[in-house]
């Protein structure tokens, strides 16, 4: 079945390093991938998506391009901050009828200053 | 976008008691889910809830202990039957405005004691 797989945590940054949270996905067809944040204490919000292999989704800073070739949709950053540490989920849906969304494990980023 | 909001926001419960969760959001949707989020876990979907249907539940998660009401297409309750500590954890509703792009509410913080 479909399948969401994220690097494990906790990944721990000094603040203005470089981000990378891998996130790898088995699906069948053409998925919709999603990054989803969890700040502390908080419910998640949407942080960017893409619905089609070679696109970009950015926001915040944060980007991820969607690599259909190696089923990827790893998450960057150029320079993290302090604000940033909270959890990460990447997630994919298969925008066919059925529209739930199948989660990762989530990634707990914790950027030091 | 969707602004969702949750009552209670967070609750300790005696066990065998139940509690139930409203959700309510702030345009008219179609479809709801309810999640539960362990502590440090991902999220695992209990069911999705539409208006004017009964809900449809997912592997593990039965209507008995898990009943669920969608009076309208702004409102939906989850009720946490017969509570055992086992049943500690964050429940979330969410509810989805395009395919795969779904908006959560802040989140409902159980203990059960």
């Amino acid at each position: 079945g479909d399948s969401v797989t994220q690097m494990e945590g906790p990944v721990t940054l000094s603040e203005e390093a470089f981000l990378t949270i891998n996130c790898t996905y088995t699906a069948t067809g053409y998925p919709s991938l999603f990054w989803y944040v969890q700040y502390p204490g908080e419910g998640l919000q949407l942080l960017l998506k893409a619905t089609k292999a070679d696109d970009k989704g950015s926001n915040k800073g944060f980007e991820a391009t969607y690599r259909k070739e190696t089923t990827s949709f790893h998450l960057e950053k150029g320079s993290v901050q302090v604000s940033d540490s909270a959890v990460y989920f990447c997630a994919l849906s298969r925008g066919d009828s059925n529209y739930q969304l199948i989660w990762g494990a989530g990634t707990k980023l914790i950027i030091k200053p | 976008s969707a602004v969702i909001s949750q009552k209670p926001s967070r609750d300790i419960c005696q066990r065998g008691t139940s509690l139930t969760i409203q959700c309510q959001v702030d345009s008219q949707v179609t479809m709801m889910f309810w999640y539960r989020q362990q502590p440090g876990q991902s999220l695992t979907l209990i069911a999705t809830a539409n208006q004017g249907s009964e809900a449809t539940y997912e592997s593990g998660f039965v209507i008995d202990k898990f009943p669920i009401s969608r009076p309208n297409l702004t409102f939906s309750t989850l009720t946490v039957s017969n509570m055992s500590p086992e049943d500690s954890s964050i429940y979330l509703c969410s509810v989805e405005t395009r395919p795969g792009t779904q908006y959560f509410g802040p989140g409902t913080r159980l203990l059960v004691l």
